[in-house]
């Protein structure tokens, strides 16, 4: 399958920093990238939908001005926490997905684990 | 009602034992549907998709009830390294290649 990897792999702030999380499909053009956040003991959430060199669209109830997601390239997407809190940790995905290689399948990154002190 | 639902369990299997289980959905539009498998603070791997007439990779079989809403895993012969969480994942919107997860169903296989 496709390779898609996300660094850092785990971070730990301040409260009121900003993170910036890198999400690279490492052999297939991605057309499109998905943010998901997954808190402990919760399902994946989608938080945003990322097409290349597009505005992200993002779901409802989640603050585009405080997750920045930039797509300039189709092999990099990114994804920035403005002014973390706390509230704020969680376990945060990427997937990606284009190309005929992938047949609209989504392929995961491995995951940034996020702690806000 | 939440889009995607499923058991959390835990469900306690014995080892070479079968254990089965549903998740059911509530958009009746959905198109596609998957079985996914997470590990404990790792990321969701695909383990199967789900076709209309169900299918079978190995001693994992998936079913699909359009009818009724809902989709089923069922393990065969179960092994030690089947304990995870499996997530059921639809595509629960019209646009945008978009997936649905429920809140998976937590699996634990004992010697």
């Amino acid at each position: 399958g496709a390779v898609v990897s996300q660094h850092p792999s785990w971070v730990i702030c301040k409260s009121g920093t900003s993170v910036k999380i890198e999400c690279r499909s490492l052999d297939f053009q991605a057309t499109t990238m998905f943010w998901y956040r997954q808190f402990p003991k919760q399902s994946l959430m989608l938080m945003a939908t990322s097409n290349e060199g597009s505005k992200a669209t993002y779901e409802q109830g989640v603050e585009k001005d405080k997750f920045l997601i930039n797509h300039a390239s189709l092999t990099l997407s990114t994804l920035t926490v403005t002014s973390a809190h706390p509230e704020d940790s969680s376990f945060y995905i990427c997937s990606a997905s284009g190309g005929p290689r992938t047949y609209n399948e989504q392929f995961f990154g491995p995951g940034t684990r996020l702690t806000v002190l | 009602r939440k889009e995607v639902e499923q058991d959390p369990g835990p469900f306690n299997v014995p080892e070479g034992a079968t254990v089965a289980f549903n998740c059911t959905y509530s958009n009746s539009a959905s198109q596609s549907f998957f079985w996914y498998r997470q590990d404990c603070r790792k990321e969701p791997k695909l383990l199967m998709s789900v076709y209309s007439s169900g299918n079978e990779d190995g001693r994992f079989t998936a079913q699909l009830n359009r009818a009724s809403q809902y989709i089923s895993l069922l393990i065969r012969d179960s092994k030690l390294s089947d304990s995870a969480t499996y997530l059921c994942v639809v595509n629960g919107k019209a646009a945008g290649n978009k997936l649905t997860f429920g809140g998976g169903t937590r699996v634990l296989v004992k010697p």
